[in-house]
C-alpha cells in the first residue's frame, strides 16, 4: 500500500478536464514539494510537473498542478488521446529520508 | 543531448546478487543528484535508492535497506545499484534518473531484472 494515495483510475471524453488527486500526510505533502510524473507503456516515465505547480519546459499548459494541504492534484485540460497514460504524484517524506510515490492513476480518454 | 543508458540487467537465481549500471552523458554528471525506481510487472512506480552529486549522502526505501548498495563515479558519469538476495519481488524493470527537483529530470529506458529459478 502507498504512503500517497491516487485513485487507480480516471477517464474524460477528448477535449474534457480532468482532475486526478494525490493524498498524503503531513511529513510529505504537508512539508514538501509534489511532482507528477507521466508514463506511457513502453517509455521511459516523464517529469510532468515539480514544485507541486511547475512545468518543465516542453510540457503543454494542459497540464497544470496544484497543492492544498496534505493533497496535491493533477489537472489535465483539453483532454487528448495522446494522454491516455499511467500518472504518478511523487514526493520527499521527511520522516522516512525517502521519496514516495502514489500508486498511479490510469488515465483513459474514452 | 542529456542521456541516461542503463545496464546489467538480466536473468538472475533466487538468492543471487546484481549490480547495475547507469550511464549518464550530455550534462556535468557530479552535479546532479541521482535516482534509481523500479516498477514491477503490473505494478506503480517504487522508488529504490537515491544519491546526491558528490555521493555524500544516499538514502534507500525501507523494503530494501540492507540488501542494496548505491554508489557513482563521478569520473566515469556513472552510477552503481548493487543488489543482493534477489528474490521474486525484485523481478522488475529499473530505471536510473537525473534529479526531478529542479524540472530538468531525464528518466533512462531502463534496464529489466528477472529473478527466476
Amino acid at each position: 500500500q502507498s504512503v500517497l494515495t491516487q485513485p487507480p483510475s480516471a477517464s474524460g471524453a477528448p477535449g474534457q478536464r480532468v482532475t486526478i488527486s494525490c493524498s498524503g500526510r503531513g511529513s510529505n505533502i504537508g512539508t514538501n514539494f509534489a511532482c507528477w510524473f507521466q508514463h506511457l507503456p513502453g517509455m521511459a516515465p516523464k517529469l510532468l510537473i515539480y514544485k507541486n505547480n511547475q512545468r518543465p519546459s516542453g510540457v503543454p499548459d494542459r497540464f497544470s498542478g496544484s497543492k492544498s494541504g496534505t493533497s496535491a492534484s493533477l489537472d489535465i485540460g483539453g483532454l487528448r488521446s495522446e494522454d491516455e497514460a499511467d500518472y504518478y504524484c511523487a514526493v520527499w517524506d521527511g520522516s522516512l529520508s525517502a521519496w514516495v510515490f502514489g500508486g498511479g492513476t490510469k488515465l483513459t480518454v474514452l | 543531448e542529456v542521456q541516461l543508458v542503463e545496464s546489467g540487467g538480466g536473468l538472475v537465481k533466487p538468492g543471487g546478487s546484481l549490480r547495475l549500471s547507469c550511464a549518464g552523458s550530455g550534462f556535468t554528471f557530479s552535479s546532479f543528484s541521482m535516482h534509481w525506481v523500479r516498477q514491477a510487472p503490473g505494478k506503480g512506480l517504487e522508488w529504490v535508492s537515491s544519491i546526491t552529486g558528490s555521493g555524500t549522502y544516499k538514502y534507500f526505501a525501507d523494503s530494501l535497506k540492507g540488501r542494496v548498495t548505491i554508489s557513482r563515479d563521478n569520473a566515469k558519469n556513472s552510477l552503481y545499484l548493487q543488489v543482493n538476495n534477489l528474490g521474486a519481488e525484485d523481478t522488475a524493470i529499473y530505471y536510473c534518473a537525473r534529479d526531478w527537483n529542479n524540472g530538468d529530470s531525464t528518466w533512462g529506458q531502463g534496464t529489466l531484472v528477472t529473478v527466476s529459478s
